[in-house]
């Protein structure tokens, strides 16, 4: 079966701009998770959603970030007003199971965004 | 911030066991030891795990000292395609209070050479 992919790949926008980022988790995995990547901060957490709970959104780094998770399954991450500080490799994951699992999670590529 | 603490780089010699250490002094008992690695350009792959014994699948070793304080990751037979950044991750399971979440340090960059 396919992996966690995510689109764009690549993503360039202006300062200002508004930006949606997808993902699409491995079918049948009930926890998927948003992390990113800068040059600055390494690989830090965004927010998690598992099954129909309400998210941990601890990890957003502002409130122009917002995430949703439609019927369980595709998640979009959506950063309004974009910052050059914002600019960073966006990275999905998820996972199988369900409460006390161990299981390990599975990344997409990831969303290169570059904000000018 | 990550619990654990990592050299910064290492090199291997193809073919040769890649030995990567890590530190985790303040590990928790109800938290697992992770291994995932990202080559350049991918997203982060897992690798183990492990709670107190050692374990071993297709892709390498765990060794977990008997105080659980530190770890070592074992590729047996490492080849140029293990160049990578490895990370060393406490993490208790997923449940109600907990997200599972990962926090990455900064990892070690190892750099198999020919």
């Amino acid at each position: 079966g396919a992996g966690v992919s995510q689109s764009p790949s690549n993503k360039v926008t202006e300062k200002g701009k508004d930006v949606e980022l997808r993902c699409d988790p491995i079918s049948g995995h009930t926890a998927l998770y948003w992390y990113r990547q800068s040059l600055g901060q390494g690989l830090e957490f965004l927010i998690y959603f598992q099954g129909n709970s309400a998210p941990d959104k601890s990890g957003l780094p502002s409130d122009r970030f917002s995430a949703e998770r439609t019927g369980g399954s595709v998640s979009t991450l959506t950063i309004q007003r974009t910052q050059q500080e914002d600019s960073a490799v966006y990275l999905c994951a998820s996972s199988p199971g369900t409460s006390g699992a161990l299981g390990e999670q599975f990344f997409g590529p990831g969303t290169r965004l570059t904000v000018l | 911030d990550a619990k654990t603490t990592q050299p910064t780089s290492m090199d291997c010699a193809e073919g040769r066991a890649a030995n990567l250490p890590c530190n985790h002094s303040t590990i928790s008992g109800n938290e697992y030891v992770y291994w995932y690695r990202q080559i350049h350009s991918q997203g982060p792959q897992y690798i183990i795990h492990g709670l107190k014994n050692n374990e071993t699948n297709e892709m390498a070793s765990l060794i977990i000292t008997e105080d659980r304080k530190s770890s070592t990751l074992i590729l047996p037979h490492a080849t140029l395609r293990d160049t990578a950044v490895y990370y060393c991750i406490v993490r208790v399971p997923r449940g109600s209070s907990n997200t599972g979440k990962l926090i990455f340090g900064q990892g070690t960059t190892l750099q198999v050479k020919p």
